[in-house]
């Protein structure tokens, strides 16, 4: 299966671009990556998603390597509402036609005023 | 507010008992999707029906099952608790189950086992 791997913590300066690393180097051609992010023990909260090309929303974009086995999550103007654990998510799909949600372990952003 | 309900919001159980964990979707969602959140494992899927049907599953235990009823509100079964089982229970819907489709979370239930 797909893994992600994240790292821990990171601080960012508010006002400043936050940029969140993942690394999916096992994923295939047809995985979709997901971000999504928890506050506190709140409900997680969708940020964006992807497959191959860079994607952005309102909240934030999303920078994919051109072997997809990396991507990373910008925040363009961090504020301090963005302080959270942001988690990578990629969908296994399995041969049968199921599939699976792969969560890693979150990085918990700090946005310092 | 996500627009998904779960009941209840607290459940305090003693181990080898069995709970029922409710969840209602957003409305016009058709799919609905059980997750657990514990200190150790981190998040984790558990399941997903799409209009009644199983449609995806993920690290589920086998003491454990969910289903979808026809109104599409959701419910995961939790039997033969054990202290390991205590977690934050969420439930999320989305429109579809395609690749791509937001998932909406409700607010939890957090179940400990004594």
């Amino acid at each position: 299966d797909a893994k992600t791997t994240q790292p821990t913590s990171m601080d960012c300066a508010e006002g400043r671009a936050a940029n969140l690393p993942c690394n999916h180097s096992t994923i295939s051609g047809n995985e979709y990556v997901y971000w999504y992010r928890q506050i506190h023990s709140q409900g997680p909260q969708y940020i964006i998603h992807g497959l191959k090309n860079n994607e952005t929303n309102e909240m934030a974009s999303l920078i994919i390597t051109e072997d997809r086995k990396s991507s990373t999550l910008i925040l363009p103007h961090a504020t301090l509402r963005d302080t959270a654990v942001y988690y990578c998510i990629v969908r296994v799909d399995r041969i049968s036609g199921t599939y699976k949600y792969i969560f890693g372990t979150g990085t918990r952003l700090k946005v310092l005023a | 507010d996500s627009g998904v309900t779960q009941t209840p919001k607290h459940l305090i159980t003693a181990t080898g008992q069995r709970v029922t964990l409710r969840c209602s979707p957003r409305s016009g969602d058709l799919s609905v999707y059980w997750y657990q959140q514990s200190l150790d494992q981190g998040l984790q899927f558990l399941i997903q029906y799409y209009n009644g049907e199983e449609r995806a599953k993920g690290n589920i235990l086998e003491r454990f099952s969910a289903q979808q009823f026809p109104d599409l509100h959701s419910e995961l079964n939790l039997s033969s608790l054990e202290l390991g089982d205590s977690a934050l229970y969420f439930c999320a819907s989305s429109v579809g189950s395609k690749r791509g489709n937001e998932q909406f979370f409700g607010p939890g239930t957090r179940l400990t086992v004594l």
